[in-house]
C-alpha cells in the first residue's frame, strides 16, 4: 500500500500556464508539507499544513498556492508557471508533535517541466 | 539561521568498505536529526532519527551519531554494497520552527563499486 502518492509523477508544460499536483496520505497524519528540490539537488520546504490550516508559507511566490480539502490531502496549483518552477517538488506527511520523534513520509516527487 | 552542510558531496568506494558520511549544522536548538537515503527518480526514505537527548542510534550496517553541542552528525555505514549507492541526505528539525517543518543538507552522493 502506498503510503504517500503524487499524480502526475512527470509534468511538462508551456510557461504561463497553470498547472495542479496532487498528494494523499493513508497514514493518518494530521500535518502535510510541499518540498521543493531544485536543480542542485537542494530541498527546502514550501508549505506545511496541520488539519487543513496552514503553519508555514516560506517565502514562496503567490503563484503557488497549496489547497487541502481534508487531511489526507494537500494539492499543489501553480499559476502563471516560469522556467524557474522546474523542480521536482515533493509531499511529504508526518504526525503533528512539536518534541518531532516522528518522522517524515515522503512521496515518489513530480517532476516539473517548463519549457 | 540554520543551515545544514554536508561533506562531501560525492563518494565512491568499493565494495565491503566501511564510511563515513559528514553532516554539521550551525544551530543546536534541534529537537532531532534525521538520514534519508533519496535513490534516482525516487522519493525520500528515512533511515534514522536520533532525538536531541541521544547519542546514537543504530539499524542493521548503520549507526547515525548526533553531537549537538558541536553541531555534527555521522553516518557510518559498515559493508557497503553495491545497493548502497544512492543520495544520502541528513535533516534537522529546529526547536524553534512552527509546523514540523526540515532543514536539509544538499547530500552525499556515494557510489558503491562491485
Amino acid at each position: 500500500d502506498t503510503a504517500v502518492s503524487q499524480t502526475p509523477k512527470y509534468l511538462v508544460t508551456q510557461m504561463g500556464n497553470d498547472k495542479s499536483i496532487k498528494c494523499e496520505q493513508n497514514l493518518g497524519h494530521d500535518t502535510m508539507y510541499w518540498y521543493k528540490q531544485d536543480s542542485k539537488k537542494f530541498l527546502k520546504i514550501m508549505f506545511s499544513y496541520n488539519n487543513k490550516e496552514l503553519i508555514i508559507n516560506e517565502t514562496v511566490p503567490n503563484r503557488f498556492s497549496p489547497k487541502s480539502p481534508d487531511k489526507a490531502h494537500l494539492n499543489l496549483h501553480i499559476n502563471s508557471l516560469e522556467l524557474g518552477d522546474s523542480a521536482v517538488y515533493f509531499c511529504a506527511s508526518s504526525l503533528w508533535d512539536r518534541a518531532s520523534t516522528d518522522t517524515q513520509y515522503f512521496g515518489p516527487g513530480t517532476r516539473l517541466t517548463v519549457l | 539561521k540554520q543551515e545544514v552542510t554536508q561533506i562531501p558531496a560525492a563518494l565512491s568506494v568499493p565494495e565491503g568498505e566501511n564510511l563515513v558520511l559528514n553532516c554539521s549544522f550551525t544551530d543546536s536548538a534541534i529537537y532531532n536529526l534525521q538520514w534519508f537515503r533519496q535513490d534516482p527518480g525516487k522519493g525520500l526514505t528515512s533511515l534514522l532519527l536520533i532525538q536531541s537527548s541521544q547519542r546514537e542510534q543504530t539499524s542493521g550496517r548503520l549507526n547515525a551519531s548526533l553531537d549537538k553541542s558541536s553541531g555534527r552528525s555521522t553516518l557510518y555505514i559498515a559493508a557497503s554494497q553495491p545497493g548502497d549507492s544512492a543520495t544520502y541526505l541528513c535533516a534537522v528539525s529546529p526547536i524553534y520552527n512552527q509546523g514540523g517543518k526540515l532543514i536539509f543538507g544538499q547530500g552525499t552522493e556515494l557510489s558503491v563499486k562491485p
